[in-house]
């Protein structure tokens, strides 16, 4: 499994700037995508999710973009918000592994005020 | 509020013992999934059960088991608890397979 916890990568963002978040999978089979959002002390809780014959999804002031030549997944968050202090986690589903969720090992982001 | 409850929230235990945690998914949904997270180990699925059937299974250890009820709501057998089975799991509800996961707040467990 991924390493959590101490070791997690941190995205340091001025109130109000965009934030990129960045998460590189292994299985080319994946058959679906999801970035969730999880607060100390709650569980995750989902934000935007991305089909693989799409490339790209918005939400409310969130982007997915999914890059399946090179294996990449990437959030956008539009004007990060005090709110948005979180760990990011994203996950894949591939049925052909048993319809199982993968999660990566997470970004910590934190917003400056 | 995902609309996944679980209970306990907290529980504290001593090793060689047996806890029984508890999840009820949201409202339609048939699907449910435990996931244990830890610090050395991030989020780890555990087993995912689909209207009362068993689906998909991870990373599960013997010492535990799961089942789901006729009524949907699932539970989370953990027996001969040792040290590192202290972690917090959660469990994830959804309408079928490929659909969005919401999660509950999870349950907090601590080894003794």
């Amino acid at each position: 499994g991924e390493s959590v916890g101490l070791h997690l990568p941190t995205l340091s963002v001025q109130e109000g700037d965009n934030s990129i978040i960045n998460c590189a999978y292994s299985n080319s089979a994946s058959d679906y995508f999801i970035w969730y959002k999880q607060e100390s002390g709650k569980g995750p809780q989902f934000i935007i999710d991305i089909r693989s014959n799409m490339d790209k999804r918005q939400g409310q002031r969130v982007t997915v973009l999914l890059n399946k030549t090179v294996k990449h997944l990437s959030l956008q968050i539009a004007a990060t918000q005090p709110g948005d202090s979180a760990v990011y986690f994203c996950a894949e589903i591939t049925q052909a592994a048993g319809n199982k969720l993968t999660f990566g090992g997470g970004t910590r982001v934190l917003v400056k005020p | 509020d995902s609309g996944v409850t679980q209970t306990p929230k907290h529980l504290i235990t001593a090793t060689g013992q047996r806890v029984t945690l508890r999840c009820s998914p949201r409202s339609g949904d048939l699907s449910v999934y435990w996931y244990q997270q830890s610090l050395d180990q991030g989020l780890q699925f555990l087993i995912q059960y689909y209207n009362g059937e068993e689906r998909a299974k991870g990373n599960i250890l013997e010492r535990f088991s799961a089942q789901q009820f006729p009524d949907l709501h699932s539970e989370l057998n953990l027996s001969s608890l040792e040290l590192g089975d202290s972690a917090l799991y959660f469990c994830a509800s959804s309408v079928s397979w490929q659909e969005t996961q919401y999660f509950g707040p999870g349950t907090r467990l601590l080894v003794l």
